[in-house]
């Protein structure tokens, strides 16, 4: 089992329509964690981290985090085109040892966003 | 320019052949890493420093080695390239003290990438 799996994709989803990315991970004593975006191409870029259990919104998008079943999750409401991109989930480790201060990446989930 | 550079953005070699990329900074960071990102395996870690002193091995590092000669600069290389090298790499940097919880990583910033073919 990887550490860190996203749902398959690709995702495909019209215009103004709620993009949903999910990841599960399997070190239940992860601390922190972070979507980034990566466009065609480039490198990636984080767009959202989360500590706590709950929601965080930043603009048209939310992170949720439910650390008891081992889960985030990335909400992009009204989508748009200029969102077709790799996501990738990231988890850091446990605080502490040596595997402090790395970050562990899912595969990725492709969104294409179709006017 | 590019905070974290990388060179050569693209190299074609052959098997048995020697590599190195190099990767520099001027973020002014401690924290340097090396990925490789193949399609469908998401960014795995090579390696990895903290520090000028410190080295540590990630989750794929065997065929590479690594020097960070500076505190700006980081170097992969791999002695003996093989096909299956072939991949994407990222080198990418962090700053602990843009650490918002008490003991794990924040953003990491990306270069743009070497691309690498080994026939």
């Amino acid at each position: 089992q990887k550490e860190v799996e996203q749902n398959s994709g690709p995702l495909s989803v019209p215009e103004g329509a709620i993009a949903s990315l999910n990841c599960t991970y399997s070190d239940r004593g992860s601390q922190s964690f972070f979507w980034y975006r990566q466009y065609s191409g480039k490198s990636p870029e984080l767009i959202m981290s989360i500590y706590s259990n709950g929601d965080k919104e930043d603009g048209r998008f939310t992170a949720q985090l439910n650390k008891a079943s081992q889960y985030v999750s990335l909400l992009i409401r009204d989508s748009q085109p200029s969102d077709s991109a790799t996501y990738l989930c990231a988890v850091a480790a446990n605080a502490g040892g040596t595997s402090y201060g790395k970050l562990t990446f899912g595969q990725g989930t492709i969104l294409t966003v179709h006017p | 320019d590019a905070d974290v550079t990388q060179t050569p953005r693209n190299r074609i070699t052959k098997t048995g052949k020697r590599i190195m990329l190099e990767c520099s900074q001027t973020k002014g960071h401690d924290r340097m890493y090396w990925y490789r990102q193949d399609p469908g395996l998401g960014l795995r870690l090579i390696y990895y420093s903290f520090d000028v002193k410190d080295i540590n091995k990630g989750e794929i590092s065997d065929g590479y080695s690594v020097s960070r000669q500076a505190q700006a600069k980081f170097s992969l290389s791999l002695e003996s390239a093989i096909p299956n090298q072939t991949a994407l790499y990222f080198c990418a940097t962090s700053d602990p003290a843009s650490l918002t919880q008490s003991a794990n990583t924040g953003e990491l910033f990306f270069g743009e990438g070497s691309r690498l073919t080994v026939l």
